[in-house]
């Protein structure tokens, strides 16, 4: 079974511009949620889709949005791009709906989305 | 505010020594918690969990302590491995598990042959 695929791996763009991340969750999995990892804050949750819902949203500017699509494929969007939007950007996805008691321990991450933004 | 701390950002033990990864809390919603394995240029890998119902969880070397007044939890490593070099993250969920996670920042762990 092939695991949770994101592409591109990497990234570099400049201050103002904008930029689409694309995740395949695993096969028969329904749940994706995206974080993002920075040295200085760790991991941090940005939202989470079931159903081409958003269900779950973290504490982030609308600058970042996300959609899903019906084959359960999750792209994300960070427009007006900051130099502190330089991250690592993980996508996971899952098997159980959000809300789902300790769904996160079948929760499976892609590799990430490396973006520099210079 | 961060809500999940991981006051060592590395730790360094022998092989076939214990390795001790610590995490302190400070949302008392949190009842669920989990510690991830990343590896470099990989994604993290879900590890072990342990519920606020109890106070240790073990699987195989790997053992979860959760002490909930002190609002501190510990991942005991028993023997370390090299192959257990990774970056490894503490979270936390509150509801059950079913909210979203705050992960703490990681602590690189090195095991020395």
């Amino acid at each position: 079974k092939a695991g949770v695929t994101q592409t591109p791996r990497y990234l570099i763009k400049t201050r103002g511009q904008q930029v689409t991340l694309s995740c395949s969750p695993i096969s028969g999995h329904r749940s994706v949620s995206w974080y993002q990892q920075t040295p200085g804050q760790g991991l941090q949750f940005l939202f989470e889709y079931f159903s081409e819902t958003q269900r779950n949203k973290g504490n982030f500017p609308g600058r970042f949005s996300g959609r899903q699509f019906s084959n359960s494929r999750s792209e994300m969007n960070v427009s007006t791009l900051e130099l502190g939007d330089s991250a690592l950007y993980l996508c996971a996805s899952s098997s159980l709906p959000p809300g789902r008691t300790s769904s996160y321990n079948e929760q499976f991450f892609g590799p990430g989305t490396r973006l520099t933004v210079l | 505010d961060q809500q999940v701390k991981q006051n060592s950002p590395s730790l360094s033990v022998q092989e076939g020594r214990i390795s001790i990864l610590n995490c302190d809390y400070t949302n008392s919603m949190f009842d669920y918690f989990l510690w991830y394995k990343k590896y470099p240029a990989e994604g993290p890998t879900f590890l072990i969990s342990i519920s606020s119902i109890k106070d240790k969880n073990e699987d195989g070397r790997f053992t979860v302590f959760l002490n909930k007044s002190a609002k501190h939890l510990s991942l005991h490593i028993v023997p370390s491995q090299p192959g257990d070099s990774a970056v490894y993250f503490c979270a936390a969920s509150a509801q059950g598990g079913s909210e979203k996670l705050v992960f703490g920042k990681g602590t690189k762990l090195t095991v020395n042959p």
